[in-house]
């Protein structure tokens, strides 16, 4: 139990257009979902807290208009990076909270040309 | 000062080795604390929650010291399959929910 799924694995895109990834748990409902990036060599840095039905809640130094996030249901939370650019480009990761505890999807990596 | 710190390593240990990581962290709220381990390339996945009594997983022992703010983890007769960064990680609560912050990571290596 407590699979969370991310698609796409990874993606490669323009700089100036948007990139959508989706996270969806697949065997729980997860009324919070978190959403974290993580550059090279680098620990995860959460990037919001995604809560089903409410605006999302940013981290200090995250741009909400660039980083737009949508927790349309219990399952599926979407992180849009809008205008991406270069430096856009990393590993992000998604969680969901089950209990006390996430549970990560497996990532999407991120480059932006 | 970051919120949590952990020696980045590498430790590079030969198979069967005892090794110790520890972590400590800055916000006494800190509410839960676990370790994750993270491969290459790949998500974090959790290797065992955190308590004060301490607890052992098999080769795996977690230790808390809340009036420290220190965390331990030691893996005992490691395998080559233990090559891995591990992960602190605490949970914080806001806005009715937790959130978590990382550490940056512990990177292991065991040696054949």
């Amino acid at each position: 139990g407590a699979v969370v799924s991310q698609h796409p694995s990874w993606v490669i895109c323009k700089s100036g257009t948007s990139v959508k990834i989706e996270c969806r748990s697949l065997d729980f409902q997860a009324t919070t979902m978190f959403w974290y990036r993580q550059f090279p060599k680098q620990s995860l840095m959460l990037m919001a807290t995604s809560n089903e039905g409410s605006k999302a809640t940013y981290e200090q130094g995250v741009e909400k208009d660039k980083f737009l996030i949508n927790h349309a249901s219990l399952t599926l939370s979407t992180l849009t990076v809008t205008s991406a650019h270069p430096e856009d480009s990393s590993f992000y990761i998604c969680s969901a909270r089950l209990h006390y505890e996430q549970y990560f999807g497996p990532g999407t990596r991120l480059t932006v040309t | 000062r970051k919120e949590v710190e952990q020696d980045p390593g590498p430790f590079n240990v030969p198979e069967g080795a005892t090794v110790a990581f520890n972590c400590t962290y800055s916000n006494s709220a800190s509410q839960s604390f676990f370790w994750y381990r993270q491969d290459c390339r790949k998500e974090p996945k959790l290797l065992m929650s955190v308590y004060s009594s301490g607890n052992e997983d098999g080769r795996f022992t977690a230790q808390l010291n809340r009036a420290s703010q220190y965390i331990s983890l030691l893996i005992r007769d490691s395998k080559l399959s233990d090559s891995a960064t591990y992960l602190c990680v605490v949970s914080l609560p806001t806005s009715g929910t937790y959130k978590y912050i990382f550490g940056t990571g512990t990177r292991l290596k065991v040696l054949a």
